[in-house]
């Protein structure tokens, strides 16, 4: 596909179980990001990647949270020991460079129940 | 610290012109961005400013003025589709590593 894709779009989960959500950027975008986005808000930096290499974590809320990308292509961000407070839209945006427009994903709905 | 302003809603007529402010202060300033949200959809590029003055775009402007911190998108003939969150974002640079700050985003309700 031509744009940016997620999975799961939707993922229920039961609080204190593990979660990994999957980015796909647009073939040759060298930057990833990950951002989380409340209803009616803007989105909230996470982390983000060039390459391979996670360039800026400094937005990820806790230690439960990591993101990795190994192959400078697919990114997993994964969600330890989830809680209540973690449900919300996660969303995937990728960039030719690091000072290019972001194109985002549909993003990831997560409820922790 | 870093810091976005935006309207959190605004109303306008089909047809006619809307403006919508951005103020910011952040260090390190590298470019501001807007973007359009549709409800339960994900943001898209609408446009980009790194140097003062006015970019156009079809229907769509952006101004930029850095020594004030202020832009603005300006949507002209408007349309029931152009109702919609538009997301002002600030490209701030530290040493190699490039951010964006958001907005809560201005909620445009577009009414016929």
């Amino acid at each position: 596909g031509a744009g940016v894709s997620q999975s799961p779009r939707y993922k229920v989960t039961k609080r204190g179980q593990d979660v990994a959500l999957r980015c796909d950027p647009i073939s040759g975008h060298v930057s990833l990001y990950w951002y989380r986005q409340a209803l009616g808000q803007g989105p909230e930096f996470l982390t983000y990647f060039n390459y391979e290499a996670q360039q800026d974590k400094s937005g990820l809320p806790n230690d439960r949270f990591s993101a990795e990308r190994p192959e400078g292509s697919i990114s997993t961000l994964t969600i330890q020991r989830t809680e209540q407070r973690d449900s919300a839209m996660y969303r995937c945006a990728s960039s030719w460079a690091p000072n290019n427009e972001q194109f985002f994903g549909p993003g990831t709905r997560l409820t922790v129940l | 610290g870093q810091n976005i302003d935006q309207p959190t809603e605004m109303t306008a007529t089909e047809g006619a012109i809307v403006q919508i402010n951005c103020t910011y202060q952040t260090s390190g300033f590298n470019g501001l961005f807007w973007y359009q949200q549709h409800a339960g959809e994900a943001p898209t590029f609408l446009s980009y400013n790194v140097l003062d003055g006015l970019e156009e775009k079809g229907r769509f402007s952006s101004f930029l003025s850095r020594s004030k911190g202020y832009s603005y998108l300006l949507l002209k003939e408007l349309q029931m589709k152009d109702s919609a969150s538009y997301l002002c974002a600030v490209r701030r640079r530290a040493d190699s590593n490039y951010q964006l700050i958001w907005g809560a985003g201005t909620k445009l309700i577009i009414k016929p």
